[in-house]
């Protein structure tokens, strides 16, 4: 079975320092692994996604995720937070075109 | 996004009543799904079409629900006998095919009365 867990409701940070939004998956076969990004009363945007290759993604507006396989996370990263990140972000495993989600994690970044 | 367009964007029904939600990509995808995302959850698997055809329908929770996409580009999603656990809101995402990114269009807010 696939599931993905955001084990952080909220995460609250400081302008300027370092965001870490964790997520873990459970997959049979590989993971491919995806984060959205969701601003009120607007549809998920794309930031980033694994298929294979470095385990450090690069992705839109800064952001970065690690994948690290012995410990099935994929954690969302941006060295230097903005006001404007504020938002839900979700993380995503796909299997056969399906995509099952996490709860979501809200961010707030504070001035 | 990969341009896609939901109506209407807000949808007030009685309990009872039948709704449709409409999906318009605006560029060809071979791919569109339904997700199904309930207050303040992340959204849930209803359907997946590969141009016309309906691939998997595994998601959809009971038989009320109906979707189809005849011609391979408009998708439509209909629900009869609406009842209040149906409110949520309703996302329509597109594919190019395979295991590959989604994009995803505004959503459809369905509160059921």
């Amino acid at each position: 079975a696939q599931s993905v867990a955001q084990p952080e409701d909220q995460v609250n940070v400081a302008e300027g320092n370092p965001l870490t939004v964790k997520c873990t998956y459970s997959v049979s076969g590989n993971p491919y692994l995806f984060w959205y990004v969701q601003y009120p009363n607007r549809g998920l945007q794309f930031l980033l996604k694994y298929i294979t290759g470095d385990n450090l993604v690069k992705g839109s507006y800064g952001f970065e995720a690690e994948f690290n396989k012995s410990q099935t996370s994929f954690h969302l990263k941006k060295p230097s937070a903005l006001v404007s990140d504020s938002a839900l972000y979700f993380c995503a495993v796909a299997n056969f075109n399906k995509f099952y989600f996490g709860s979501g994690t809200k961010l707030n970044v504070k001035p | 996004g990969a341009g896609v367009s939901q109506s209407p964007r807000y949808k007030v029904a009685k309990r009872g009543q039948d709704v449709a939600l409409r999906c318009d990509p605006i560029s060809g995808h071979v791919s569109l799904f339904w997700y199904q995302q309930a207050l303040g959850q992340g959204p849930e698997f209803l359907t997946y079409f590969q141009n016309e055809a309906q691939l998997d329908k595994s998601g959809l929770p009971s038989d009320r629900f109906f979707a189809e996409r005849p011609e391979g580009s408009v998708s439509t999603l209909k629900i009869q006998r609406t009842q209040q656990e149906d409110s949520a809101v309703y996302l329509c995402a597109l594919g190019t095919g395979g295991v590959e990114t989604q994009y995803f269009g505004p959503g459809t807010r369905l509160l059921v009365l």
